[in-house]
């Protein structure tokens, strides 16, 4: 069975600190990779997608992918109270639908 | 550009009522359609999806149903809610590029169903 595994947190920040967010899972197999930022209430938001290994950036957001180690995670730059927000994990392989983490609950204080 | 749609946003039911939930995608042609239900402090649980009209893939037997009579719409019912129906629904929509599910997924803005 395939797993997404994400830490439930709340992961707590400082205003403009780094935030780190990781997830990992099972199948090797493995060929995209998202994440999804879900405010309290709302429904999951597309953030970014990965589907090599190394480092994607787009503005304060940057996807690592190692698929070696079935490891990919979100890195927020100068983090906002306004990324407070569920970050959820998701992976897809092929003819599979996509396997969603549980996510990660995200606090970024003033 | 895209968008989907989903109504109604919010309603209350009692058990053994039924259930229609509709959700439209505009702006694509053959998408990938999925149900996805989340429970309050659970993760997503995909429901149903079709990859094309008349097409239906049930993921967890229970006593919810999808159709998707046109290409861009996709219906959730129940004939009879049960308490355990409660929860966020979440319609979603891919680009078909390649391997069906590898493509980007993309959220309605949920409807939340309150069984009593």
């Amino acid at each position: 069975q395939k797993e997404v595994e994400q830490n439930s947190g709340p992961l707590s920040v400082p205003e403009g600190a780094i935030a780190s967010l990781n997830c990992t899972y099972s199948d090797r197999g493995s060929q995209s990779f998202f994440w999804y930022r879900q405010y309290s209430g709302k429904s999951p938001e597309l953030i970014m997608s990965i589907y090599s290994n190394g480092d994607k950036e787009d503005g304060r957001f940057t996807a690592q992918l190692n698929k070696a180690s079935q490891y990919v995670s979100l890195l927020i730059r100068d983090s906002q109270p306004s990324d407070s927000a569920t970050y959820l994990c998701a992976v897809g392989r092929g003819y599979s639908t996509l396997t969603f983490g549980k996510g990660t609950m995200l606090l970024v204080s003033p | 550009s895209q968008t989907i749609h989903q109504w109604p946003a919010t309603l209350v039911q009692p058990v053994g009522s039924p259930l229609s939930l509709e959700c439209t995608v505009e702006g694509t042609s053959n998408p990938n359609l999925y149900w996805y239900r989340q429970a309050a402090g659970r993760g997503l649980q995909l429901l149903f999806y079709s990859v094309g009209i008349g097409q239906i893939s049930s993921e967890v037997p229970q006593n919810l149903s999808a159709s998707r009579p046109q290409d861009r719409q996709f219906i959730l019912s129940s004939k009879k809610l049960l308490l355990s129906d409660s929860g966020f629904y979440l319609c979603a929509w891919s680009v078909v590029a390649g391997a069906p599910h590898t493509g980007e997924l993309f959220f309605g803005e949920g409807s939340r169903l309150t069984v009593l």
